[in-house]
């Protein structure tokens, strides 16, 4: 299985409220990143994961709080999000995040989930 | 500051011919450099890796330089068809050795048949 999967797809939500984003892998990738991207923007990297302990968080604000239950699990959970918060949000996942002896961290990336905050 | 820079303007190009989109870097000693292919509301998919000490790298209709004295990669796609119109972002390892590609916003590629 080389597919990372994201859920929901979409996700609509107000400034209030509590939701949570989900994603998968069964690639015994051991690091797991959060990315947000905008509209004909970068992806820009949120978070990281390695062996299910977080070792990168971008200064992101702490109304995102990711979560890594076990190594093929990560969520993200929003909280009194802001309407600039609406874009794509992806999870990728690659061997590791230390870039062993060949693998250059190629990430595999999910389909994104397209929130809209109102 | 370290910059990645693709022409942020689509390129357009007849099915058939070869499209090259091009990829900048400035304060940047990258080990390596990605291709990514990403359609519209999709996540990237990996396309290509390169490394600092290659020139260039070929996979099926795929071409890939890299010129470190220039700071750029050049990034082919040769007997361009229809379904390869979609955003290619390039990606270099971030600075500090972490491995962790930083990505370029992308240059749209538009085949017309």
């Amino acid at each position: 299985d080389t597919e990372v999967t994201q859920t929901p797809k979409h996700l609509v939500m107000g400034m209030t409220n509590k939701k949570s984003l989900k994603c998968e892998q069964h690639m015994g990738h051991r690091a797991m990143y959060w990315y947000k991207q905008k509209a004909k923007k970068p992806p820009e990297l949120m978070f990281v994961y390695s062996y299910e302990k977080l070792s990168i968080n971008e200064s992101v604000p702490s109304r995102f709080s990711p979560e890594c239950p076990n190594s093929s699990l990560l969520n993200l959970h929003l909280h009194a999000l802001q309407p600039e918060d609406s874009a794509l949000y992806l999870c990728a996942s690659s061997q590791e995040s230390s870039g062993g002896l060949s693998s250059y961290n190629e990430q595999f990336f999910g389909p994104g989930t397209r929130l809209t905050v109102l | 500051s370290q910059k990645i820079e693709q022409n942020s303007e689509a390129l357009n190009i007849q099915e058939g011919k070869t499209a090259t989109l091009t990829c900048n870097y400035t304060n940047y000693s990258p080990a390596y450099l990605q291709w990514y292919r990403q359609d519209p509301g999709r996540g990237p998919v990996f396309l290509l890796l390169i490394r600092e000490n290659e020139k260039e790298k070929r996979k099926e209709r795929l071409k890939v330089t890299f010129d470190t004295t220039l700071k750029q990669s050049l990034f082919h796609i040769t007997a361009s068809q229809p379904a390869d119109s979609a955003t290619y972002l390039c990606a270099l390892d971030s600075p500090g050795g972490s491995y962790i590609p930083t990505f370029g916003r992308g240059t749209s590629l538009i085949v017309h048949p």
